[in-house]
């Protein structure tokens, strides 16, 4: 158990809609990223906020967006979905960057 | 832009042997290089970090060596199990090259071990 839940752990979306998934880190992390895992690759780094703050993007149109929250619970929102954005989105929490945690993912089908 | 390479094909191990999967980087050297064990439908679990400043890293059965000249980690474990089967992943930590953290991950490799 790495203390990072992620929900829901499975939802299946419409072309178009929209979709908000939650992380909750591991306590006293002030540093959460978001990452999209498509089957057989790497998880590919979508951004990372630090106390409250986006602190680092990666390579994701600006219909990938995030939140971060006093508690420093996150929210990834994805709008106009397509095909393509079926994937696992990852959480990962850490405090000092040294060691850092994933939580086991929410899996997003989008039809 | 940065890429890694881990081993293509999927690793199949007699248990007790050494396992040993490779990981190969282009242009800048990270300064940071992470190790990770995904089984399937989970998330990564952390397993090593080493720095641009150390060779070795040891941790139970497990060893990574960083390369920087040949641009090269390789990670070792010792005694395989049938337990150890999972994907591993190589992740390079560009810290200190932009002002936020960003981990590359590579594709990583499935590696397999028969008893």
């Amino acid at each position: 158990e790495t203390g990072v839940t992620q929900s829901p752990t499975h939802l299946i979306k419409t072309r178009g809609q929209q979709v908000t998934l939650r992380c909750s880190s591991q306590s006293g992390h002030n540093t959460v990223s978001w990452y999209q895992q498509a089957l057989g690759q790497g998880p590919q780094f979508i951004f990372q906020y630090y106390r409250e703050e986006e602190n680092g993007r990666g390579n994701f149109p600006p219909r990938f967006s995030g939140l971060q929250f006093p508690n420093y619970s996150s929210e990834l929102n994805v709008n106009a979905l397509e095909l393509d954005d079926s994937a696992l989105y990852l959480c990962a929490s850490s405090l000092d960057l040294n060691t850092i945690y994933f939580g086991e993912g929410s899996w997003l089908t989008v039809v | 832009s940065q890429k890694i390479e881990q081993n293509s094909e999927a690793l199949n191990i007699q248990e007790g042997k050494t396992a040993t999967l490779t990981c190969n980087y282009t242009n800048y050297s990270p300064a940071y290089l992470q190790w990770y064990r995904q089984d399937p439908g989970r998330g990564p679990v952390f397993l090593l970090l080493i720095r641009e400043n150390e060779k070795e890293k040891r941790k139970e059965r497990l060893k990574v060596t960083f390369d920087t000249t040949l641009k090269q980690s390789l990670f070792h474990i010792t005694a395989s199990q049938p337990a150890d089967s999972a994907t591993y992943l190589c992740a390079l930590d560009r810290r200190g090259y932009s002002s936020a953290s960003k981990i590359i991950f590579g594709s990583g490799t499935r590696l397999s071990i028969r008893p």
